[in-house]
């Protein structure tokens, strides 16, 4: 399985936006990039996901590189729920749903008011 | 829809007992995916199941086993609990987009072994 690599931490003031980097220089062709986040006390919860184009969503915008061997998840205007530990996930593509996440370290964001 | 629900939410045991978790997909789910969060390896998934079957499995132990029944529902279970035990076991159903898939998560079972 392709490996991601992200910051350990990153910190961010209220209402401005964050910058959230991910290297994954041995991507495959087929892989899907996802980002999950997980607030504190609470399960992961899916935030956006792209495979060539950029993608934005109502949550937040993927940028994905050209050669796709990095991306960076864009929240246009951080507020104080959006500390968390945020984590940038390939995925093969398949016919089936479901299947195993494989989760690194994540990026750690916190959100100074 | 409601969420992905997990019971009971904590749970306390002692070594070598053994304990069952329980998971709600949301509604229309077929995957249900096990995953075991700790403060030392982080999130790791446990095993995977899909219409009945165990799809995908984990590295960890026999002592970890789980099984899914016809309404999607699904529970975990682990015989002779271990202190290393202790973590935060979640669950997730998937909802399948193209060729890929977004997973819901539940809030979680925290487990405790004494």
């Amino acid at each position: 399985d392709a490996k991601t690599t992200q910051p350990n931490s990153m910190e961010s003031n209220e209402e401005e936006p964050v910058h959230l980097p991910c290297n994954h220089s041995t991507i495959s062709g087929t892989d899907y990039i996802h980002w999950y986040r997980q607030l504190p006390s609470q399960g992961p919860e899916y935030v956006i996901h792209g495979l060539t184009s950029n993608v934005n969503n109502r949550m937040a915008s993927l940028a994905i590189a050209e050669d796709r061997k990095s991306s960076t998840l864009i929240l246009h205007r951080a507020t104080l729920r959006d500390a968390a530990v945020y984590y940038c996930i390939l995925r093969p593509a398949s016919y089936n749903q479901g299947g195993k996440l494989i989760f690194g370290q994540g990026t750690e964001l916190s959100v100074k008011p | 829809k409601a969420g992905v629900t997990q019971t009971p939410r904590y749970l306390i045991k002692t070594r070598g007992q053994q304990v069952t978790l329980s998971c709600s997909p949301i509604s229309g789910h077929r995957s249900v995916s096990w995953y075991q969060q700790t403060p030392g390896q982080g999130l790791q998934f446990l095993f995977e199941y899909f219409s009945e079957t165990q799809r995908n499995k984990g590295n960890f132990p026999g002592r970890f086993s789980g099984r899914q029944f016809s309404n999607s529902r699904s529970e975990m279970n682990v015989s002779t609990l271990e202190l290393g035990d202790s973590a935060l076991y979640l669950c997730a159903s998937s909802f399948k987009r193209g060729y890929t898939d977004t997973q819901y998560f539940g809030p979680g079972t925290r487990l405790t072994v004494l």
